[in-house]
């Protein structure tokens, strides 16, 4: 079946050290991968995303990492400040069937928290 | 630019009744999917509606149903409200015909049934 799950359901760091959020999923045939930020009260916001024939991508402040082998997604964030504590969830998308059709499915969440 | 707006923000309603929730996509955008998400959950996809038509739906019963309208605005209704439908609903639009994937949400609609 189609999962995507999370190793650590919380994760606190302290500010400015490095956060490492990590991934599983199981569907062989998603070709797009995305990572989303949850603040309390709001919906998903985009951060990053990364196809299935990379293994690595980098935006501001943010890497993904992407292991195919193992079905193994990493966000990782430098420098890690208090606004960066939320919920962050990893998504997967199956290619799109006839007609358009694209699922993105979510997994359960990890949450960041940010030590002052 | 303007972003995917949702209404209204929150809503109580009572078992059995019937519930409509509004979006607004993002402009540009020609694709609507709802989500509906538990408290300490992740989304779950509901269903997708691309051309005014639905063309993909999660594992939700047909008292959830949906309209895409011409300008691309959405609406999900519920009928016959349980209380397990209480969750927050998010709607997120986005361009098929691109290759970019990636959704943009609204803020949601919390749902409380009672």
């Amino acid at each position: 079946g189609e999962s995507v799950g999370l190793h650590l359901p919380t994760l606190s760091v302290q500010e400015g050290d490095n956060s490492i959020i990590n991934c599983a999923y199981s569907n062989s045939a998603s070709d797009y991968f995305i990572w989303y930020k949850q603040e309390s009260g709001k919906g998903p916001q985009f951060i990053i995303d990364i196809r299935s024939n990379m293994d690595k991508r980098q935006g501001q402040r943010v890497t993904v990492l992407l292991n195919k082998t193992v079905k193994h997604l990493s966000l990782q964030i430098a420098a890690t400040q208090p606004g960066d504590s939320a919920v962050y969830f990893c998504a997967e998308n199956i290619p799109p069937y006839s007609g358009g059709y694209q699922k993105v499915t979510f997994g359960t969440g990890t949450k960041l928290q940010v030590i002052p | 630019e303007t972003g995917v707006t949702q209404s209204p923000t929150h809503l109580i309603k009572t078992r059995g009744q019937q519930v409509t929730l509004r979006c607004s996509s993002q402009s540009g955008h020609n694709t609507v999917s709802w989500y509906q998400q538990a408290l300490g959950q992740g989304p779950q996809f509901i269903f997708q509606y691309y051309r005014e038509e639905e063309n993909g739906r999660g594992n939700f019963p047909p008292r959830f149903s949906g309209l895409q309208f011409p300008n691309y605005s959405s609406e999900l209704n519920v009928n016959a409200l349980e209380l397990d439908d209480s969750a927050l609903y998010l709607c997120a639009s986005s361009f098929i015909g691109s290759s970019n994937y990636g959704y943009t949400f609204g803020s949601g609609t919390r749902l409380t049934v009672v």
